[in-house]
């Protein structure tokens, strides 16, 4: 069975530009959660979804940056306009219904570079 | 407000010889904790989790040990070998329902390197 598949795996684009990255989780996993990896902070939740549906976008560090889940196995982050602070490595993770807790299934991450 | 924190930025071990990683959290609404590994260009994979009900886990060469009144954790790897030369990442989940179920905090993350 695949894992999480994210994509890009690498994106470079320049400041103000819009950037979407895109998460597709593992089939039957009822959540889905979007992560930010920098040196300074280690991993911050951004958003989480159930069964499609944002319960928690706490994390989104302000109104440039936005994430939907139309359908069960397809999800966007999207960042519009970008900023250079933005660079990071951005993962997606899935877990089943009953366990968002535990093991969450993370993909191999996107590393973003806004020059 | 980094409410799990690894001090440590990195450790560096012998092969065959202890490493232990630390983690230390400010919420007392953790009540379970789990200890992720990340190898470069690859997404943190889970290894080893612990309930506040017990103090203590154990799964082969990994063990995670709670401390509640000083609230600590750490993570024992014996003995050690160079393919654990990984980011080492704590992370916890509060005791809460409504938008915090589900959520993990997770620390900085502390860099592992096992040589031979």
């Amino acid at each position: 069975d695949a894992g999480v598949i994210q994509s890009p795996r690498h994106e470079v684009t320049e400041m103000g530009q819009e950037v979407t990255l895109r998460c597709k989780p593992i089939s039957g996993h009822d959540y889905l959660f979007w992560y930010r990896q920098t040196m300074m902070r280690g991993l911050e939740l951004l958003i989480y979804f159930n069964n499609n549906v944002p319960i928690d976008d706490s994390g989104m560090p302000e109104d440039r940056f936005s994430a939907k889940m139309p359908n069960a196995s397809f999800s966007t982050l999207k960042i519009q306009p970008s900023e250079p602070r933005d660079s990071a490595v951005y993962f997606c993770a899935s877990s089943p219904h009953g366990q968002p807790f535990n093991e969450q299934f993370f993909g191999p991450g996107t590393r973003l570079t806004v020059l | 407000d980094q409410q799990v924190k690894q001090n440590s930025p990195s450790l560096s071990v012998q092969e065959g010889r202890i490493s232990i990683l630390n983690c230390d959290y400010t919420n007392s609404m953790f009540d379970y904790f789990l200890w992720y590994k990340k190898y470069p260009a690859e997404g943190p994979t889970f290894l080893i989790s612990i309930s506040s009900i017990k103090d203590k886990n154990e799964d082969g060469r990994f063990t995670v040990f709670l401390n509640k009144s000083a609230k600590h954790l750490s993570l024992h790897i014996v003995p050690s070998q160079p393919g654990d030369s990984a980011v080492y990442f704590c992370a916890a989940k509060a005791n809460a329902g409504g938008t915090s179920y589900g959520k993990l905090t997770f620390g900085q993350g502390t860099i592992l390197t096992v040589h031979p």
